[in-house]
């Protein structure tokens, strides 16, 4: 089975670090390309940040540039988001997602996990 | 930065309702439109992806259409397990992927 699992997330102060993890099963991991996307409560959908197959190419949201990093570990199959310098408004719910492409390079995320929660309070 | 905008932000709507949901895009984006549901406590669910192709065990009442800035997400005859939020994402500018706003269907 084709399967996300994000872990990771808690309670941390502002000011503080977090580091998320996905794990991926059931796939070639190392083939893909990977993205977070954040949901704070009662909100909508942001994209956060995404990393190329092998690890090579970054790229972030404005609003966490500086402060987050996207990793991958191929070998163990697994996503990371190191956060630091953590802020109130990165309160939300974080996901791991693929990004899946057709022959005319039309991009879509088509794997998603069931996320996990940071919340970020004093 | 590509801005999505969605119409209506919620609607109300009974069983067998024909439902449609309407994305625009700030500049044009060919087809490179995507339709996500998402189910409260849940993760986002892929629907429709490139305007109007159906993902692989999404059903058949699910349907996509539009091309350059404005598309549209039907669901021809609303099942109790379609009530949700809906979110269109443009997939034509990289890196950020952005998404509307989120339309809520809710019970009438």
């Amino acid at each position: 089975e084709v399967q996300l699992v994000e872990s990771g997330g808690g309670l941390v102060q502002p000011g503080g670090s977090l580091r998320l993890s996905c794990a991926a099963s059931g796939f070639t991991f190392s083939s893909y390309w990977m993205h977070w996307v954040r949901q704070a409560p009662g909100k909508g959908l942001v994209w956060v940040s995404r990393i190329n197959s092998d690890g090579s190419s970054t790229s972030y949201a404005d609003s966490v540039k500086g402060r987050f990093t996207i990793s991958r570990d191929n070998a163990k199959n697994t996503l990371y988001l190191q956060m630091n310098s953590l802020r109130a408004e990165d309160t939300a719910v974080y996901y791991c997602a693929r990004l899946t492409y057709t022959n005319l390079y039309y991009y879509y995320m088509d794997v998603w996990g069931k996320g996990t929660t940071v919340t970020v309070s004093s | 930065d590509i801005q999505m905008t969605q119409s209506p932000s919620s609607l109300s709507a009974s069983v067998g309702d024909r439902v449609t949901i309407t994305c625009r895009a700030s500049q044009s984006i060919s087809s490179y439109l995507n339709w996500y549901q998402q189910k409260p406590g849940k993760a986002p669910k892929l629907l429709i992806y490139a305007a109007s192709s159906l993902q692989s065990g999404v059903p058949s009442r699910f349907s996509g259409s539009g091309s350059g800035t404005d598309f549209t997400l039907t669901i021809s005859s609303l099942q109790p397990e379609d009530f949700a939020t809906y979110y269109c994402q443009q997939s034509y500018s990289t890196p950020g992927f952005t998404f509307g706003p989120g339309t809520k269907v809710d019970i009438k």
